[in-house]
């Protein structure tokens, strides 16, 4: 119940595309959703993140969506750019809980 | 902009080793974290602190020990290095309680041979 399952394991989109990630989670306590971004050679990096009081938010090109009936969470880049290549990670946390749940991470490559 | 720095950036070790990873952070975090990264496997959390000298068990603490004797540095020790402690271990940090944005340093890939 604690786990958060991410798919695809490894996404390669042509540039201009849309790169779409997605998360599910099985704890319904879960209240934090945040995405990370980490570059080669480097720890990651908060991208973007959401409460379960709204469905969606955008951030320039990144846009999370939620679904709390199905608990599920997805990532959208749109316009993706060979600098958007990197490995993706979704989270999940309850309350003020220090303990962020990973998910198993995403390779996306994006092709010039 | 908030730096936390980690000690190496790559460490080759024996096993039976006593290995020493250290974190500095520069913000003033109450909270610091220690996490391993294998393939497949995401980020699982090994220790976090959230108060000098105070430590915390995380998921995957065996083997593991920690060390906060001052606010702005961490340390992570496997006390006799095995192989399957061959990993990325990053350290990350946090303002606020809970589970607000995390700052991670570029991580320590250690070989244990």
């Amino acid at each position: 119940q604690q786990q958060v399952k991410q798919s695809p394991q490894s996404l390669i989109v042509q540039k201009g595309g849309i790169s779409i990630i997605n998360c599910a989670y099985e704890n319904t306590a879960f209240d934090y959703f945040p995405w990370y971004q980490q570059f080669p050679g480097k720890g990651p990096a908060l991208l973007i993140a959401i409460r379960p009081d709204v469905s969606e938010k955008k951030e320039g090109r990144f846009t999370i969506s939620f679904n709390k009936s199905a608990k599920q969470f997805s990532l959208h880049i749109m316009d993706s750019q060979p600098g958007d290549s990197a490995t993706y990670f979704c989270a999940a946390s309850a309350g003020s809980n220090y303990q962020l749940i990973w998910g198993a991470g995403t390779k996306l490559i994006i092709k010039p | 902009d908030v730096k936390v720095t980690q000690s190496s950036r790559y460490l080759v070790k024996r096993t039976g080793e006593k290995v020493f990873l250290e974190c500095v952070q520069d913000m003033d975090h109450e909270n610091m974290f220690w996490y391993r990264q294998d393939p497949g496997l995401g980020l699982r959390l090994i220790y976090f602190s959230y108060d000098v000298k105070m430590k915390e068990k995380g998921d995957i603490p065996e083997g593991y020990s920690v060390s906060r004797e001052k606010k702005e540095r961490f340390s992570l020790i496997l006390e006799s290095a095995s192989t399957n402690q061959t990993s990325m271990y990053l350290c990350a940090s946090s303002f606020v309680q809970g589970s607000e944005k995390l700052f991670f340093g570029s991580g320590t890939q250690l070989s244990v041979l």
